[in-house]
């Protein structure tokens, strides 16, 4: 099983900052990674996919990056609507498996 | 616009068994995989179980195996997860989402979720 680390596990910024959030894989998922954000009470939504290709209607403020084990998601500007959990999952192998998740808050 | 919306969820005793139903609408079923997966409260999420677009072939977490079964009917666009031998540890909100293709990759979108609670 691959499993999935993220870091920070918090990560509190301010609005308009640069947040650089961290996925890792215990081993190789070569780009089959994906991130979703997750608000409470809703279900998750997805933002990245294929490690770096937005999905449909997200913002170009994020961004996906990275291959193999070390995978970031970067927001380059935070916005009032982006404090969230997020998730980075793969679909490398099964299980499918998610990290614990990064809850990014209000500086 | 794709939606996905579960049922079936609710209160069983442990060692009980509910059936979670996602009808599908706004897409071509019958041509994507797709899945379910579950949050227990406050915690992280879990895939649980897939099955591909035509439903010949099915994956599971090793948690539920044995004890839990997808399926899926093209003609009502609707996929299960038959849930029986419940535990505690099920107690969660139970997602379904939708795969990119007819095999399994990442998750989009996703269902509102139905909280299934087993407690005596």
């Amino acid at each position: 099983e691959r499993v999935m680390t993220q870091s920070p596990a918090t990560l509190s910024v301010s609005p308009g900052e640069r947040a650089t959030l961290s996925c890792r894989a215990s081993q190789s998922v070569s780009s089959n990674l994906a991130w979703y954000q997750q608000k409470p009470g809703q279900a998750p939504r997805l933002l990245i996919y294929d490690a770096s290709t937005r999905a449909t209607g997200i913002p170009a403020r994020f961004s996906g990056s990275g291959s193999e084990t070390e995978f970031t998601l970067t927001i380059s500007s935070l916005q009032s609507e982006d404090f969230a959990v997020y998730y980075c999952q793969q679909y490398s192998n099964w299980p499918f498996t998610f990290g614990p998740g990064t809850k990014v808050d209000i500086k | 616009e794709v939606q996905l919306l579960e049922s079936g969820g609710g209160l069983v005793q442990p060692g009980g068994s509910l059936r979670l139903s996602c009808a599908a609408s706004g897409f071509t079923f019958s041509s994507y995989a797709m899945s379910w997966v579950r949050q227990a409260p406050g915690k992280g999420l879990e895939w649980v179980s897939a099955i591909s677009h035509s439903g010949i072939s099915t994956f599971y977490t090793d948690s539920v195996k044995g004890r839990f079964t997808i399926s899926r009917d093209n003609s009502k666009s609707t996929v299960y997860l038959q849930m029986n031998s419940l535990r505690a540890d099920d107690t969660a909100v139970y997602y379904c989402a939708k795969h990119n293709s007819p095999v399994p990759n990442w998750f989009d979108p996703w269902g509102q979720g139905t909280l299934v609670t087993v407690s005596s």
